[in-house]
């Protein structure tokens, strides 16, 4: 089945640091992937996505790039704030391996410091 | 527009007893996703309905069900309640399913089992 591998942490870094969050995935379709963020206390966000192989995905200084050949889709950002202290969850879609909607990774809990 | 709204957001049960939760999807919105967020066990898939029928579920004992209404709205219900059952429970809504389809979560019901 599907299945999604990330970096548990937690990840604590200081602010302005660089960001890399990694995450591989396994899947039987050709899948969408997506990046999700939750803050303390509240639902998931969708960060960024991407459809296809080579598509970068971005928001509020996030990338990923969806790897077919190293099957990941890492997050990175190059300088991070205290307010992106949150758990960051990878994702995949994959409706042609079957239909559960969306398959998580165990999340990323990511600590800034001041 | 209003998002994903779930009720109750806090529910206190004791072991064997039965507990139900709502969810109503964004306007517009046909399927409706439900997930369990165990400490240390990230989200996992429990069921997918789309036009009032269930379309999937994920790995857990019939004792989790649920349905959909006309009005898209669902409910999911634990009877037979455990200790484990403890969790946030997440629902989220899409609009169609395709690749790169985005689901947009509500802020999840706490069940907590005594």
């Amino acid at each position: 089945g599907d299945s999604v591998t990330q970096m548990e942490g937690p990840v604590t870094l200081s602010e302005e640091a660089f960001l890399t969050i990694n995450c591989t995935y396994t899947a039987t379709g050709y899948p969408s992937l997506f990046w999700y963020v939750q803050y303390p206390g509240e639902g998931l966000q969708l960060l960024l996505k991407a459809t296809k192989a080579d598509d970068k995905g971005s928001n509020k200084g996030f990338e990923a790039t969806y790897r077919k050949e190293t099957t990941s889709f890492h997050l990175e950002k190059g300088s991070v704030q205290v307010s992106d202290s949150a758990v960051y969850f990878c994702a995949l879609s994959d409706l042609g391996g079957g239909a559960d909607g969306l398959t998580f990774g165990k999340g990323t809990h990511l600590i800034i410091q001041p | 527009e209003a998002g994903v709204t779930q009720s109750p957001t806090h529910l206190i049960k004791t072991r064997g007893q039965q507990a139900t939760l709502r969810c109503s999807p964004i306007s517009g919105h046909t399927s409706v996703y439900w997930y369990q967020q165990a400490l240390g066990l990230g989200l996992q898939f429990l069921l997918w309905y789309d036009e009032g029928e269930e379309r999937n579920r994920g790995n857990f004992p019939p004792r989790f069900s649920g349905r959909q209404f006309p009005n898209y709205s669902s409910e999911l219900n634990v009877n037979a309640l455990e200790l484990e059952d403890s969790a946030l429970y997440l629902c989220a809504s899409s609009s169609e399913q395709g690749l790169g389809t985005e689901a947009f979560f509500g802020q999840g019901t706490r069940l907590t089992v005594v």
